[in-house]
């Protein structure tokens, strides 16, 4: 399985970020997908994930109404959106099929 | 929270030698099925993580043997039996039992 994940973003404090992962080699409906950022201060984090065989969505607490995971089938690409950024936001973002297979990241800053 | 912590953060290994890295648990990571759900990454540098081993001693595809996993329950250990140079970067081990999944800190191994 191969992840390609978007681009870089900036973003003011307040503001929300959309990022994409798209998968190849695999479909998204056969993987259980999860979001992962790291920062130097706080290192890895699991932001959360969806169980493939249930359909549920299991978010960390921490994130908790403002992180949104979804998916196009269509298109076999993942979405994570943060919301209410603040500076601590500012990380690398990866999109981690069944916790195996990392993306390249996506590096989110946030800054005013 | 499950609490990951690993010793040392930082091994210089002289090519050639063994190297041991701890991980320790704050809470046991048996899942009733009798498998352990700890997971060893590899950051190489300017790469993105890489499965190393699941369920604490089972190696991925690819992964050569000189590089082992062990343990149960709090305490595992992942060992490399002659450390060559391409297995520098930050070892993290992390547990899959319990959301949020944690990771711990890292361990850097340089080569000395």
């Amino acid at each position: 399985v191969q992840v390609v994940q978007s681009g870089a973003e900036v973003k003011k404090p307040g503001a929300s970020v959309k990022v994409s992962c798209k998968l190849s080699g695999y479909t998204l409906t056969e993987l259980s997908m999860h979001w992962v950022r790291h920062t130097p201060a706080k290192g890895f984090e699991w932001m959360g994930g969806l169980d493939r065989e249930d359909g549920e969505i299991i978010y960390a607490q921490k994130f908790q109404g403002r992180f949104v995971m979804t998916e196009d089938t269509s298109t076999d690409t993942a979405y994570m959106e943060l919301s209410s950024l603040t500076s601590e936001d500012t990380a690398l973002y990866y999109c981690v099929p069944d916790l195996i297979v990392w993306g390249l990241g996506t590096l989110v800053t946030v800054s005013s | 929270d499950i609490v990951m912590t690993q010793s040392p953060l930082s091994l210089p290994v002289t090519p050639g030698e063994p190297a041991s890295i701890s991980c320790r648990s704050s809470q046991s990571l048996v899942q009733s099925n009798g498998d352990n759900y700890l997971d060893w990454f590899l950051q190489k540098p300017g790469q993105s993580p890489q499965l190393l081993i699941y369920a604490g001693s089972n190696r991925t595809s690819g992964v050569p043997d000189r590089i082992s996993g062990s343990g149960s329950g709090t305490d595992f250990t992942l060992k490399i039996s002659r450390v060559e140079a391409g297995d520098v970067g930050v070892y993290y081990c992390m547990q899959a039992l319990q959301t949020p999944f944690t990771f711990g800190p890292g361990t850097k191994l340089e080569i000395q």
